[in-house]
């Protein structure tokens, strides 16, 4: 079993749409979470970022962490074209160089005009 | 501009044929990793360097080298590619604080045949 499970999609909805993207895991240790966007072509970069448990708003997207079920997800609101993009949430025990990251397998979004 | 650039961003060859893709960083981060990305898979950690002349196996090491002789610099050595090492390579870099955040090159797409 890996240790972070994420849907692989591909996940096709309209625009305006709301989206949630989902993953699992299975180490407890794990304290930071994050979300990354990788547009085609391109490097990964940083969403979002949650510690521990609970919620956190940045403009369209919210992450939520639920710690108790392992479970964290991404909503997107009011989706646009510019979304489509394939997402990977993150996880790590600590912020140190010396605390490795685990990444999901990723799930690939397009967002229909 | 802060960025992680890799060269060569596509390269085809044959097994055997040593080959070196570069990677270096303009933020003065301390930490640097490879990663290779595979459908299915996500992102695998190669080797990860917390500092100059200090560097670590990742998850899957087999088959390649890398060395550490500047902050700025890390390459990544096949000595004997093999066509299970054609991928997506990235390379990444960060401070170890703050977030944590790994900033990525956009990618180097190797083939080997």
């Amino acid at each position: 079993q890996k240790e972070v499970e994420q849907d692989p999609g591909p996940l096709s909805v309209p625009e305006g749409a709301i989206v949630s993207l989902n993953c699992t895991y299975s180490n407890s240790a794990f304290q930071y979470f994050m979300w990354y966007r990788q547009y085609s072509r391109k490097g990964p970069e940083l969403l979002m970022y949650t510690y521990s448990s609970g919620n956190k708003e940045d403009g369209r997207f919210t992450a939520q962490v639920d710690k108790s079920s392992k479970y964290i997800s991404l909503f997107i609101r009011d989706s646009q074209p510019s979304d489509s993009a394939t997402y990977l949430c993150a996880m790590t025990g600590g912020i140190s160089s010396a605390s490795k990251i685990i990444f999901g397998s990723g799930t690939r979004l397009s967002i229909r005009p | 501009e802060a960025q992680v650039t890799q060269n060569p961003r596509y390269l085809i060859t044959v097994t055997g044929k040593k080959l070196t893709v570069t990677c270096s960083q303009n933020m003065n981060h301390e930490y640097m990793s490879w990663y290779r990305q595979d459908p299915g898979l996500g992102l695998r950690q190669i080797y990860y360097s917390m500092n100059v002349e200090v560097t670590d196996k990742g998850d899957v090491p087999e088959g390649y080298k890398v060395s550490r002789k500047e902050k700025r610099n890390f390459p990544l050595i096949l000595e004997s590619p093999s066509p299970n090492q054609t991928s997506l390579y990235f390379c990444a870099s960060s401070s170890g604080r703050d977030t944590g955040e790994l900033f990525f090159g956009e990618g180097s797409r190797l083939t080997v045949l």
